[in-house]
This record gives C-alpha cells, sequence and structure tokens, in this order.
C-alpha cells in the first residue's frame, strides 16, 4: 500500500521560505510521477508543481518563480521549497502520487502551513 | 478562479440520483481524460473516478462519470449520508501541461 506522508513547519513568516517533505512508502520516486497540491482553507485545490520519473519538472504558471521541487531518491522522499511566502500562501499542503493517466492516486494527509 | 467550472452546491435525498457536471475547454477536458476526487469533511481527497469511468479499489459502482465534448458530469445514484462530500473534477491541460481542477461542489445529503 502506497502511503505519503508531509512534514515541515506549520508556521512561516511573511517573506520567509517554505519547505515541506514528502517521505514515500510502498513505491519509489524513481517511479511515476510526483506533485504538490494545495488548498486554502475553505476553497478549492490548486495544482503547485511535479516532478516526474524521467527527471523533468513543472510548475503553475503562477508559482513558477518561488517553487522548487526536488527529489532524494536514497531517502525515497521529495520535497517542496516555496519562497517568499505571504498570508496568500496559506494552505493546507498535499503531496501527491500521479498514475500514467495523470490521475492523483494517492494523498497524503496533508499539511496545514500558516503564514503570519 | 478555478479552470474548470463546477456548480458550487448540490443535494438531494437518500436512494436519489445527483449529478454533478464539469465544464472546460479544448486544451483540456476536450483532449484529456476527466478524473473525479472526493473530499470528505476534515480529510484529504481521494481519487474516486479516474479515465473517465474506471473505479479504484473500494470505490461503490454507485459512482459513474461520462465526458461529451468540453463538459463531463458525475452521476452518484442510490444516494447515501455518507456521500456527502465536496467533489473536485480534474484534467490535464495541454499548455499548463499540468492538472487543472474545477473549483468543487458541496454534495449535501437532505
Amino acid at each position: 500500500q502506497v502511503q505519503l506522508q508531509e512534514s515541515g513547519p506549520g508556521l512561516v513568516k511573511p517573506s520567509e521560505t517554505l519547505s515541506l517533505t514528502c517521505i514515500v512508502s510502498g513505491d519509489s520516486v524513481s517511479a511515476n510521477y510526483w506533485s504538490w497540491i494545495r488548498q486554502p482553507p475553505g476553497k478549492g485545490l490548486e495544482w503547485i508543481g511535479y516532478f516526474s520519473y524521467t527527471g523533468a519538472t513543472n510548475y503553475s504558471p503562477s508559482l513558477k518563480s518561488r517553487v522548487t521541487i526536488s527529489v532524494d531518491t536514497s531517502k525515497n522522499q521529495f520535497s517542496l521549497k516555496l519562497t517568499s511566502v505571504t498570508a496568500a500562501d496559506t494552505a493546507v499542503y498535499y503531496c501527491t502520487k500521479g498514475s500514467g493517466n495523470k490521475a492523483l492516486d494517492y494523498w497524503g494527509q496533508g499539511t496545514l502551513v500558516t503564514v503570519s | 478562479q478555478s479552470v474548470l467550472t463546477q456548480p458550487p452546491s448540490a443535494s438531494g435525498t437518500p436512494g436519489q440520483r445527483v449529478t454533478i457536471s464539469c465544464s472546460g475547454t479544448s486544451s483540456d477536458i476536450g483532449s484529456f481524460t476527466v478524473h473525479w476526487y472526493q473530499q470528505l469533511p476534515g480529510a484529504a481527497p481521494r481519487l474516486l473516478i479516474y479515465n473517465g469511468n474506471q473505479r479504484p479499489s473500494g470505490v461503490p459502482g454507485r459512482f459513474s462519470s461520462s465526458r461529451s465534448g468540453t463538459s463531463a458530469s458525475l452521476a452518484i445514484s442510490g444516494l447515501q449520508s455518507e456521500d456527502e462530500a465536496d467533489y473536485y473534477c480534474a484534467a490535464w491541460h495541454d499548455s499548463l501541461q499540468g492538472p487543472v481542477f474545477g473549483g468543487g461542489t458541496k454534495l449535501t445529503v437532505l
């Protein structure tokens, strides 16, 4: 069974960098593709970016200048860095696994990050 | 503002059949398969329907989906109280090269 677990600070100051890690078990980050999705309180889902087993990464145009997604295959985990955060970046952040048809078939439980 | 358009709310009584629509463009729904996610209160979203009308293990057959042109819909038959949740449609977007989501539909079981 594939499991994903987000970890990182729950509170980040404005203008600082948000850093989260997703630990994966039951599958290898060297296969499939892995994404970060966020959900502001009371709002809908927003794609942040992904990296794929091919080594390619892609980011949402609205966040591209501030986002980096990286992978550590030795630890079977991947990470998100979002720089220069503002209150608008307050959200629950989910790490997800994507299948070949681009469906997000496994999700972490999510972690709330507050910018204040 | 979400790329795909869903009604913000829907409702039905137990046993009823309800449908939730999702409208997009030729760059997303018109070109790629639609996936649906269910988010129960306080929980992470879970994949409900993929590849247009496939259900992951554990998802009841009461859930089905269809697509026509640049629109799709989710149908829930035999509505049950545990179906009360937020439902999101999603599809790959050609130029973004990433998934786009609908704004979500809050389903209330009366």
